[in-house]
């Protein structure tokens, strides 16, 4: 099987602008979760989706926003960027997020965000 | 408070030696367990997913889970430098979200 893979694995924009990254998960993974990643916050939780519905948020502004198709790929987007919006965006996927072994997630490479 | 708490290291063990590493939560209520080993510049690998209080192993890993005590420690016996790494402990609570501990730095000695 293949894992989850994540597009495009490096972007550089400027303050102000927006990102849209994408992910697609392990084939037949119905859960999607993403997080951010830095180095004086760890692992952080954004959000999660499952069947196109997000299930799960963290504690992030409204400026991160993400959606989930019907083929389970998921998109996350970033408005207005800060500077501190720079760091590794990783998502994960899982079968369906619940449960023993359901909810075991497997992430891709990560997306290495850098805002100038 | 921080829910998920570990010892950020870096610990280090010779090679061939058996290298331990804990993590303490908060929540009463998780259920769901993991260990993460993540490389320089890389993504997280899951290693391990416990979810009942004991041991469970898995090749050269043991998990050990104690609810009671809220902690979950990860052994790697026979530690290989190639086992250098940052170990991430995950946890699962009642919202079903993963909170994830900062992390220990692994460092096997040659």
């Amino acid at each position: 099987k293949a894992g989850v893979t994540q597009t495009p694995r490096y972007l550089i924009k400027t303050r102000g602008q927006q990102v849209t990254l994408s992910c697609s998960p392990i084939s037949g993974h119905r859960s999607v979760s993403w997080y951010q990643q830095t180095p004086g916050q760890g692992l952080q939780f954004l959000f999660e989706y499952f069947s196109e519905t997000q299930r799960n948020k963290g504690n992030f502004p409204g400026r991160f926003s993400g959606r989930q198709f019907s083929n389970s790929r998921s998109e996350m987007n970033v408005s207005t960027l800060e500077l501190g919006d720079s760091a590794l965006y990783l998502c994960a996927s899982s079968s369906d997020g619940l449960g023993t072994s359901g909810n075991e997630q497997f992430f891709g490479p990560g997306t290495r965000l850098t805002v100038l | 408070q921080k829910e998920v708490e570990q010892n950020s290291g870096p610990l280090s063990v010779p090679e061939g030696a058996i290298a331990s590493l804990n993590c303490t939560y908060s929540d009463r209520g998780s259920q769901s367990f993991f260990w993460y080993r993540q490389y320089s510049g890389k993504s997280p690998e899951l290693i391990m997913s416990i979810y009942s209080n004991g041991d469970k192993e898995d090749g050269r890993f043991t998990a050990q889970l104690n609810k009671a005590s809220q902690y979950v420690s990860l052994l790697i016996r026979d530690s290989q430098p190639s086992d250098s790494a940052t170990y991430l402990c995950a946890v699962v609570g009642y919202g079903q979200n993963f909170v994830f501990g900062p992390g220990t730095r692994l460092s096997v000695l040659p």
